[in-house]
């Protein structure tokens, strides 16, 4: 079984300023990890996903998220939101393939002008 | 855009009826999926198709039912509808199986259930 939890249900951050949204899994098999970004009224949009190799992934937009395999995270990271960052993110785990994706009950971003 | 397209943007019924989404995936794309985002329950996968065959089962409810037809597009059918199926459904298409290839999503139906 495997399962995810996103710590903060709302991050309020001022333009500019850098955020990290906070992603814990737990599996016990290895697994792929994905960061969805959904605007209002909008499907999901994938930002960033691991599957191996580096432990930094960069992603659209500006995202980057780090995968550290001991503390079971995979943080969301923006050195400088912008206005138009305002949306919902989820963090999702699968043991490799999408059927069986987890995700996380999202992180709401406020970018506060 | 996406270049998945789903259909109808929103729907309303009633308790009792049947209803059913239509997806069309990104041209190309073999693979689709069905998800349902409600607010008690978050994001849920429900079933997954690839070139026309069930691949895998979520938590898809027995009153729901979904195919995926020779030009690849997917349509999921909800009978008996309760109030507490009112939801956002989403259809997300991939080139193949593995995970390796992006997930793209749909802009969703909306059903209200009343």
């Amino acid at each position: 079984a495997q399962s995810v939890t996103q710590l903060d249900s709302q991050v309020p951050v001022f333009e500019e300023a850098p955020v990290e949204l906070r992603c814990n899994y737990s599996s016990s098999v290895s697994v792929y990890l994905f960061w969805y970004v959904q605007y209002p009224n909008q499907g999901l949009q994938l930002l960033l996903k691991y599957l191996s190799g580096s432990t930094l992934v960069k992603g659209i937009n500006g995202f980057e998220a780090e995968f550290n395999k001991s503390q079971t995270s995979f943080h969301l990271r923006k050195p400088s939101v912008h206005i138009s960052d305002t949306a919902e993110y989820f963090c999702a785990v699968s043991p490799g393939s999408y059927q069986k994706v987890t995700f996380g009950i999202g992180t709401k971003l406020q970018v506060i002008p | 855009d996406s270049g998945v397209t789903q259909t109808p943007k929103h729907l309303i019924t009633a308790t009792g009826q049947r209803v059913t989404l239509r997806c069309s995936p990104r041209s190309g794309d073999l693979s689709v999926y069905w998800y349902q985002q409600s607010l008690d329950q978050g994001l849920q996968f429900l079933i997954q198709y690839y070139n026309g065959e069930e691949r895998a089962k979520g938590n898809i409810l027995e009153r729901f039912s979904a195919q995926q037809f020779p030009d690849l597009h997917s349509e999921l059918n909800l009978s008996s509808l309760e109030l507490g199926d009112s939801a956002l459904y989403f259809c997300a298409s991939s080139g193949g199986l593995a995970g390796e290839d992006t997930q793209y999503f749909g802009p969703g139906t909306r059903l209200t259930v009343l």
